[in-house]
């Protein structure tokens, strides 16, 4: 039931873009972007409802085709500040509609 | 507003002991939730509750209890801790429901020997 995320790990030199994918088996019914610093909480970025939905926040963004099952994250002119594990998350139905679950983690280093 | 907070951050167990985390918001959360995060596993949903009274098992809540007397606190209980336990646990919290944003507390390191 877990997400799948790819790939499990990117490095990137300051300025570059990178794109995190977010695919599930499952009917996806929203997807939701965290990230996560070494030794600190996760810490949200977005929530994509289906409808083929693309949001964004300053300069990462995101897009989530409910068809296809997937979701990607998009960081554009990537920040020494993006480095850290990128986690999708996405609800799974059950007694009462809102257990949740999330992927793997991509880990994502921005070199100067 | 404290938001999410953990008691403890660090704790030590010995094979068989009993503990319990404290999580408590400020923010009036309806729905509250504890995962464990194991290296390579990403975040596993342990227990949430979606209100005083309520909750429900997640992915892996063999090993662990809860309970929500009221809507501030959500408490998770080791029942007799497991080597296979030690791990970082993360308490959050959302407004109504896993379709809004999460606030997640500090987490607890917790290692049973």
């Amino acid at each position: 039931q877990q997400p799948v995320q790819s790939p499990q790990a990117v490095i990137l030199r300051e300025g570059e873009d990178a794109v995190i994918n977010c695919s599930s088996s499952k009917a996806l019914y929203s997807v939701h972007w965290y990230r996560q610093k070494h030794g600190e909480a996760p810490v949200f970025l977005m929530i994509l409802l289906k409808g083929g939905e693309q949001k964004g926040h300053d300069k990462i963004s995101a897009s989530f085709n409910e068809k296809k099952q997937q979701s990607s994250l998009y960081l554009t002119a990537s920040q020494l500040s993006y480095s850290g594990t990128y986690f999708c998350g996405t609800e799974i139905k059950n007694n009462y509609g809102q257990n949740f679950v999330f992927g793997p983690g991509t880990r994502l280093s921005v070199l100067p | 507003n404290a938001g999410v907070t953990q008691t403890p951050k660090f704790q030590v167990l010995k094979t068989g002991q009993s503990m319990t985390l404290q999580c408590a918001q400020d923010m009036n959360h309806e729905y509250m939730s504890w995962y464990r995060q194991d290296p390579g596993m990403g975040l596993r949903l342990i227990h949430y509750s979606v209100g005083a009274g309520i909750t429900d098992q997640g992915e892996v809540p063999n090993g662990y209890n809860v309970s929500r007397s009221t809507t501030e606190d959500f408490p998770l209980r080791l029942l007799s801790a497991a080597p296979s336990q030690t791990s970082v646990y993360f308490c959050a919290s959302s407004y109504s429901g896993s379709i809004n944003e999460q606030f997640f507390g500090p987490g607890t390191r917790l290692t049973v020997l």
